[in-house]
């Protein structure tokens, strides 16, 4: 199946710095990546949808000059975490669509990113 | 809006036990609904996806159906094992627009 894979697999930072996660397609080109956030014992919420190209589509609540997502080519999108803080300390999961999939446009999930803000 | 429920929220439950974990969506106009497993302080594993057009589908020792008229899936478990333990997420697909999942059910299978 297909691949996503995340970098770094855990991030720990100051209060105040910024921090970049990228989500790679590793053997599929996605013109649609999505980033979800998820609190412990807590769900997957949807944080944007990132189209190769174009501007990110952000979820209501999401802060858009805080979550800083680029899409530059078909295989790489990342998502910068700007100044932050506590509580943006979260499990970040990337996934990706294969668009040619045979079996309709499954989401493959990459392995997530655990940041930690002190 | 979307909404995805899942029940129970947590189970225990012996090992050797069939089981079933329910998903319910409010707007059944979904392109379709995949069913996931989630280790403690890991990603997600895709487990099933049950496109809009089908009823069921199986892998191994588990089987997910679909019912979008009443808004409902449910992942049945044939004989657990102690391996199964973890939490399982359902998330329904709008129409490729974006995924909603559920609060998933945390399942605990005793050796």
């Amino acid at each position: 199946g297909a691949v996503v894979s995340q970098h770094p697999s855990r991030v720990i930072c100051k209060s105040g710095t910024s921090v970049k996660i990228e989500c790679r397609s590793l053997d599929f080109q996605a013109t649609t990546m999505f980033w979800y956030r998820q609190f412990p014992k807590q769900s997957l919420m949807l944080m944007a949808t990132s189209n190769e190209g174009s501007k990110a589509t952000y979820e209501q609540g999401v802060e858009k000059d805080k979550f800083l997502i680029n899409h530059a080519s078909l295989t790489l999108s990342t998502l910068t975490v700007t100044s932050a803080h506590p509580e943006d300390s979260s499990f970040y999961i990337c996934s990706a669509r294969e668009p040619t999939s045979g079996i309709g446009n499954e989401q493959f999930f990459g392995p997530g990113t655990r940041l930690t803000v002190l | 809006k979307q909404e995805v429920t899942q029940i129970p929220a947590a189970l225990s439950v012996p090992e050797g036990e069939n089981l079933v974990l329910n998903c319910s969506f409010t707007d059944s106009a979904i392109y379709n609904l995949q069913w996931f497993r989630q280790d403690p302080g890991k990603g997600l594993t895709s487990l099933l996806l049950i496109q809009s057009s089908q009823r069921e589908q199986t892998s191994g020792r588990l089987n997910a159906s679909l019912d979008k008229s009443s808004g409902r899936s449910t992942l049945y478990i044939a004989a657990s094992q102690p391996g199964d333990s973890a939490t399982y997420l359902c998330a329904a697909d709008n129409y490729g627009q974006n995924f909603v999942f559920g609060p998933g059910t945390r399942l605990s299978v005793l050796p």
